[in-house]
C-alpha cells in the first residue's frame, strides 16, 4: 500500500458545480496535513494545511478524518483558474520527511 | 524577495557526465530539500538540510550528493548521469520541517 494514495483523475467538471476528492494516507502516527496545487509544468504552491478540527479558505474546504486515516478537499463554486494538480502531503512523524501524493488533476469546463 | 532560485531551468545531458544544479533561498529558512518529479508521479525526496553543514538522505539519494556550507545554498550534484535520472528537480525551503514548503521553479533535465 502506498503511504499516500489519490485518485489520479481527471476530475472533468463544469465551471461552478462543487467537486471534492479524498486523499488517503497509512502512517497513523502522521501529524501534519497539507493540500498544495501545482499547476501544469510549474512547482507546487500551498492551497492550505489541513487541521484536526478541519478548516475553510473562501471555495475551499479541508477535512481530516483520524479513524479512516483520509483527508479531503472540497472546492465550492469551482472557477477555471481552479484548474490544476492538487497534491496531498502528509508527514513522516518519525523523521518529520513529507511524503507526497502522486496527485489529483482537476480540470474545470466553461 | 526572490525567494527560492534555481538554475539551469532546463539541462540536456549525456549518460556519463555529471552536473550540479543550483538552488538558493533568500528567507533565511533552516531546512532545504531537493525532490525531483517523474510524469503522472509524486515528489520523491532526494536530499535534505536541517542547517548550514548537516545534510540526510531523503527516499532516492542513489546517483545524487549535496552539500550545504551556507544557509542560502543547497546545491545537488549529479554524478554519472544516467537515463533514469531524467526528471523535474525541485529544490524547496522552510523554516520547519512540517510548515509550508517554498519550491522554486524547478529544472527539467533529460539525460540522453
Amino acid at each position: 500500500r502506498k503511504e499516500v494514495e489519490q485518485d489520479p483523475g481527471p476530475f472533468n467538471v463544469p465551471e461552478g458545480a462543487t467537486v471534492a476528492f479524498n486523499c488517503t494516507y497509512s502512517n497513523s502516527a502522521s501529524q501534519s496535513f497539507f493540500w498544495y496545487r501545482q499547476d501544469c509544468r510549474k512547482e507546487p504552491k500551498l492551497l492550505m494545511s489541513v487541521y484536526s478540527s478541519g478548516n475553510e479558505d473562501g471555495r475551499f474546504t479541508a477535512q481530516l478524518n483520524r479513524a479512516s486515516q483520509y483527508i479531503s478537499l472540497l472546492i465550492r463554486d469551482s472557477k477555471l483558474s481552479d484548474s490544476a494538480t492538487y497534491l496531498c502531503v502528509v508527514n513522516k512523524r518519525s523523521n518529520y520527511q513529507l511524503i507526497w501524493g502522486a496527485g489529483t488533476k482537476l480540470i474545470i469546463k466553461p | 524577495n526572490a525567494g527560492v532560485t534555481q538554475t539551469p531551468k532546463f539541462r540536456i545531458l549525456k549518460i556519463g557526465q555529471s552536473m550540479t544544479l543550483q538552488c538558493a533561498q533568500d528567507m533565511n529558512h533552516n531546512y532545504m530539500y531537493w525532490y525531483r518529479q517523474d510524469p503522472g508521479m509524486g515528489l520523491k525526496l532526494i536530499y535534505y538540510s536541517v542547517g548550514a553543514g548537516i545534510t540526510d538522505k531523503g527516499e532516492v539519494p542513489n546517483g545524487y550528493n549535496v552539500s550545504r556550507s551556507t544557509t542560502e545554498d543547497f546545491p545537488l550534484r549529479l554524478e554519472l548521469a544516467a537515463p533514469s535520472q531524467t526528471s523535474v528537480y525541485f529544490c524547496a525551503s522552510s523554516s520547519s520541517p512540517s510548515w509550508e514548503q517554498y519550491f522554486g521553479p524547478g529544472t527539467r533535465l533529460t539525460v540522453t
